[in-house]
């Protein structure tokens, strides 16, 4: 398993876009995913294969990926939308998640 | 409808054992990888170990910060993974999720985890 680096925090006002950046060595070779956890409660899964949105959740949910770095943006932010966010990524060793980065909605 | 369910958690001294059992249901439990993922109070999610299905000859993989400490088995008669948690230290104290995946290939299954804390 390798290391795969977020922010901390990021705040943003209600309607605005929240952008949550994942930067990690493996990327260019290997899909990331995406978490959205709540307090008191598991993962949810919110993007797989980098920029894929599993069925249920909300289109402005949205990832892409350039090089080393991957990009969970979330438009049009709503209350309900802060939450620890993780990216994870895998390769045939094991597995990693980042640090996860607390989304605040101001 | 998937469902995932830990048990097994609990209190346990330093240098004491504990394992842990993963109740699953309503998807091919017996061609999935099945993986453990902890989370420490206020900190961020790690990946603890998985084991593949008996086609990928039930191969097993662990975290360094538990490799030779824990093992993961499973019994596909019964449905059911297990974390096998030995020379626990007070560094192991969170709460466990058995975790699967599902078509999109990411973790689209979690249980509701179980809380381990390891104290004197």
């Amino acid at each position: 398993s390798y290391e795969l680096t977020q922010p901390p925090s990021v705040s943003v006002s209600p309607g605005q876009t929240a952008r949550i950046t994942c930067s990690g060595d493996a990327l260019p070779k290997q899909y990331a995913y995406w978490y959205q956890q709540k307090p008191g409660q598991a993962p949810v899964l919110v993007i797989y294969k980098d920029s894929e949105r599993p069925s249920g959740i909300p289109e402005r949910f949205s990832g892409s990926s350039s090089g080393t770095t991957v990009t969970l943006t979330i438009s049009g932010v709503q209350a309900e939308d802060e939450a620890d966010y993780y990216c994870q990524s895998a390769d045939s060793s094991g597995t990693s998640f980042g640090g996860g980065t607390k989304l605040t909605v101001l | 409808e998937v469902q995932l369910v830990e048990s097994g958690g609990g209190l346990v001294q330093p240098g004491g054992s504990l394992k842990l059992s993963c109740a699953a249901s309503g998807f091919t439990f017996s061609g999935s990888a099945m993986h453990w993922v902890r989370q420490a109070s206020g900190k961020g999610l790690e990946w603890v170990g998985r084991i593949r299905s008996k086609a990928n000859s039930y191969a097993t993989a662990y975290a360094a910060s538990v490799k030779g400490r824990f093992t993961i088995s499973r019994d596909d008669s019964k449905n059911t993974a297990y974390l096998q948690m030995n020379s626990l230290k007070t560094e192991d104290t969170a709460v466990y999720y058995c975790t699967s995946r599902g078509n999109s290939e990411g973790f689209d299954y979690w249980g509701q985890g179980t809380l381990v804390t390891v104290s004197s």
